[in-house]
């Protein structure tokens, strides 16, 4: 079956990075591309962005450009997401879903990230 | 900046029907917008129940069906069940690999 796998919850502090991973099964990697998607507490989802497993290209929406980098490891059929300078309302739980050119599908499980000091 | 709007909640009896709707700032949504739409129920992920405006995964229940309505993406269940009380976000395609969330429905089957 199709599983997305998400590392454990990280504490940060203010200024600090994390580097979340997802680790995909089921299904052929370099098909689909990754989508990264947090919900803060109590709010709603928003989309971060979007590697290709494939070419490895990417594209980020424009809140996070600059402060992140979105990666696959095809080997490992892995991806990872790094969020740098960190502040406390980057706290939230960190999705990683699979993405079709029409569709996102499957999820991970997610990752909580507190920023706190 | 897009902003992509859903009713912030809504009510419904069981056995009763509902339509949740999504609209976008930038004008009409179409068939190119590809809606998805997603079920979100407390400490779970979102779950995906329609795509591209109106396809269903082999998982989504019959009664969940998506549709382009006045200029907007809807998704309407019918025949409410109290599981169905969750959060309801669509998302939206924009181009050049954007993507961008509703801000979510809350559900209450009451």
């Amino acid at each position: 079956q199709i599983k997305l796998e998400q590392s454990g919850g990280e504490v940060k502090k203010p200024g600090a990075s994390v580097k979340v991973s997802c680790k995909a099964s089921g299904y052929s990697f370099t098909s689909y591309s990754i989508s990264w998607v947090r919900q803060a507490p109590g709010q709603g989802l928003e989309w971060m962005g979007w590697v290709s497993a494939y070419k490895a290209n990417t594209n980020y929406a424009q809140k996070f450009q600059g402060r992140v980098t979105m990666t696959t490891e095809t080997s490992t059929n892995t991806a990872y997401m790094e969020l740098r300078s960190l502040r406390s309302d980057d706290t939230a739980v960190y999705y990683c879903a699979r993405e079709g050119w029409d569709l996102v599908d499957y999820w991970g499980q997610g990752t909580l990230v507190t920023v706190s000091s | 900046q897009t902003v992509v709007t859903q009713e912030p909640s809504l009510t419904v009896s069981p056995g009763g029907t509902v339509t949740l709707t999504c609209a976008s700032s930038t004008g009409a949504v179409t068939s190119g917008y590809y809606p998805n739409w997603f079920q979100q129920k407390p400490g779970q992920p979102p779950r995906s129940l329609i795509y591209s405006t109106t396809d269903k995964h082999f998982w989504t229940p019959a009664r969940f069906s998506g549709s382009l309505l006045g200029g907007k993406a809807a998704l309407t269940l019918s025949g409410v069940q109290p599981e169905d009380e969750a959060h309801y976000y669509c998302l939206l395609y924009y181009g050049n690999a954007n993507w961008v969330f509703g801000g979510g429905t809350k559900l209450t089957v009451l």
